[in-house]
């Protein structure tokens, strides 16, 4: 079955610079989220979006957006970009509310970005 | 705000041994989901099972069973005949439903426990 697909899968920054994270959800699948995954710690909810809007906000920076795309996948952008930004990115998705399916969101196999 | 605590950092068991997982969470809300997902070492979050407030009967998969007590707020998860591929470390997961904006409702965000390291002894 199809998963979750992102890319890049490993991405090496210097400080200040900016990332884009990219995000495929499972076809058919409308609802995307995009959590933070710092080492030893809990995955941290950033943002999700549902039909292109976003849908919820959790603790993400303001120097942090991130998108909805008319064919579902979104993208996280990340400008001037800190020490403490380096972690693990994951993007998972679901289908919708209305779909009636349940709740289920599967995860991709995360961005892991490091910042010099 | 919903929080989900997990008071056991580690836990191991024997191969073919049953384990259990504790997990409380806090909310005032009557409809929601819990979850289980394991994060193996490849650090993949992988779905174990889930289970709907509103449902009475526990959620089994296999040789995965909750223990769902909405009154105590309790979500445990057991895990029978343990197998070496069951080192992970698991999150328990608490979700609502929530209004959107322009109208409807939509999937809330996962809120995590602190995760519990589980070590499968050969």
């Amino acid at each position: 079955a199809a998963g979750v697909i992102q890319s890049p899968r490993h991405l090496i920054k210097e400080k200040r610079e900016t990332a884009t994270l990219k995000c495929y959800p499972i076809p058919r699948h409308d609802t995307v989220y995009w959590y933070q995954q710092g080492p030893g710690q809990d995955p941290q909810f950033l943002i999700s979006f549902y039909e292109k809007m976003q849908s919820d906000k959790g603790s993400i920076p303001d120097r942090f957006s991130a998108q909805q795309f008319s064919d579902y996948h979104s993208e996280l952008n990340m400008s001037s970009l800190e020490l403490g930004d380096s972690a693990l990115y994951f993007c998972a998705s679901s289908l919708s509310f209305k779909a009636g399916r349940g709740p289920t969101q599967y995860f991709g196999p995360g961005t892991r970005l490091t910042v010099l | 705000a919903q929080t989900v605590t997990q008071s056991q950092p580690e836990m191991s068991v024997q191969e073919a041994e049953t384990v259990t997982l504790s997990c409380t969470y806090d909310t005032s809300e009557s409809n929601y989901y819990l979850f289980w997902y394991k994060q193996p070492p490849s650090r993949q979050m992988i779905l174990v099972i889930r289970q709907e407030a509103y449902k009475q009967q526990n959620a089994t998969e296999n040789r995965f069973s909750v223990n769902f007590q909405k009154a105590a707020k309790s979500f445990s998860l057991k895990i029978s005949d343990s197998q070496l591929g069951d080192t992970a470390m698991y999150f328990c997961a608490f979700m609502k439903p929530v209004r959107l904006t322009a109208g409807g409702t939509s999937y809330g965000k996962l809120t995590f426990g602190q995760g519990t390291i589980l070590t499968v002894h050969p």
